[in-house]
Parts: structure tokens; sequence; C-alpha cells
């Protein structure tokens, strides 16, 4: 079974860059489905960020686009995301997941970042 | 489409059957997935496609869709089904997640 842990730094400073990493166990990057980032501001409703296919093409939220970037490591079955010029309202739990082209199948546990000086 | 929308509340009595709701254009091509999260809690899929239920998703939960709107259906709601519950689906050029508001479900 499929399990996909996201880590990163919990607290990162205004303007800088926000990177976390997703961990997936139980299956390999490389066989396919596409590897998702999703969001959550406290008390707010799911926000998807953007995904990666394994061969590394990749697709953002036009809405947050010009600051994202998802890239994908097969050797080490990880997948990251880098969020950057951060500001307060970035401040989210961060959540991967496997996604097939109909569903999100499978979701990581969630991190909680916090932008704060 | 670029919008998925969802009431943000709905209630329903032990036992009774309740229906939440997802409206949106992308619903016309797209089936909708259903998610429960329990608060502080990740989202756990309970519907994709036409209607189709995830191993260890009760068969009181159903789906369907008509048109633009996708519903997702508690028949003899418990509890336990007291929740957030959010629909998303492809939007219309295939490439980018939509997620609906979410609806809070109160069990009575």
């Amino acid at each position: 079974q499929v399990q996909l842990r996201e880590s990163g730094p919990g607290l990162v400073k205004p303007s800088e860059t926000l990177s976390l990493t997703c961990t997936v166990s139980g299956f390999s990057i490389s066989s396919g489905y596409y590897w998702e980032w999703i969001r959550q501001p406290p008390g707010k409703g799911l926000e998807w960020i953007g995904n990666i296919f394994h061969s590394g093409t990749a697709y953002y939220n036009p809405s947050l686009r010009s600051r994202v970037t998802i890239s994908v490591d097969t050797s080490k079955n990880q997948f990251s995301l880098n969020l950057r010029t951060v500001t307060a309202a970035d401040t989210a739990v961060y959540y991967c997941a496997r996604a097939s082209y109909d569903t999100l199948t499978s979701w990581g546990q969630g991190t909680l970042v916090t932008v704060s000086s | 489409s670029s919008e998925l929308t969802q009431d943000p509340a709905v209630s329903v009595a032990l036992g009774q059957t309740v229906r939440i709701t997802c409206q949106g254009d992308s619903l016309r091509s797209f089936y909708a997935s259903w998610y429960r999260q329990n608060t502080g809690q990740a989202p756990v899929l309970v519907i994709f496609g036409k209607n189709n239920r995830p191993s260890g998703i009760p068969d009181r939960f159903s789906g369907s869709t008509s048109g633009d709107r996708a519903s997702l259906t508690i028949t003899g709601a418990q509890a336990e089904d007291e929740a957030d519950y959010y629909c998303n689906s492809r939007d219309t050029s295939g490439n980018h997640w939509l997620f609906g508001g979410g609806t809070k479900l109160t069990v009575l």
C-alpha cells in the first residue's frame, strides 16, 4: 500500500522560499500516476497547488504558477515543492498526494508551514 | 471552468438520508470525487468515478451526477459521518484540479 509523507521546515520567513519534500513508499514513482501538492490554510478549504508526472511534466495552479516549482527525484522516490517569495497568506497545511487521472487516491498526513518573521 | 460550488453547511438527523451537492461546468466532462475530512486529519477519498467506493468505505455512501451537478448521498447517516466533505474534479482543460469550498455536515 502506497504511503506518502511530507517533510520540511515548519517555519519560513516572509519573502523566503518554502521547500517541502514528499517521500513515497510502497510504490515506485517511476511506475506512473500523478504526484500532487495541495494546501489548506487554517480553517479554510483545499487548494490545489500543482502536480508532476514521473516523466517530469508539471502543471500548476494558474494563481500560483509564477512562484511554484515542482520537481521529482525518481532515484530517491521523492517529489518536491518550492514556493518562492512567501507571505503570511501561504501559511497552511501542505499535503502531498498520488492521483490517477480520475481522482486523488492517496494522501500524506500533511505538514503545517507557518510564514512568520 | 474554474469553480466548484458547494453549500457551506448541511445537517441531517441520525439515521436519515442526506445529499451533499457540488456544481460546476467541469462536471459536464469529468466525474467528481468526494473526500471526507475530520478535524485535524487529512482528507480521505470516499467516492470516485461514476459511483465507486474505495475499500473500507461503507456502502451507505454513494455518488451520482446529472449535468453540471454532482451529489454525494449518505443513506442512514451515522454520528461518525459528521465531518467536512469536499468535491473535486479535473477542470475543463483536463490538466488541473479543482476543489469545492467544502460542506460541513452535522449529524443531529
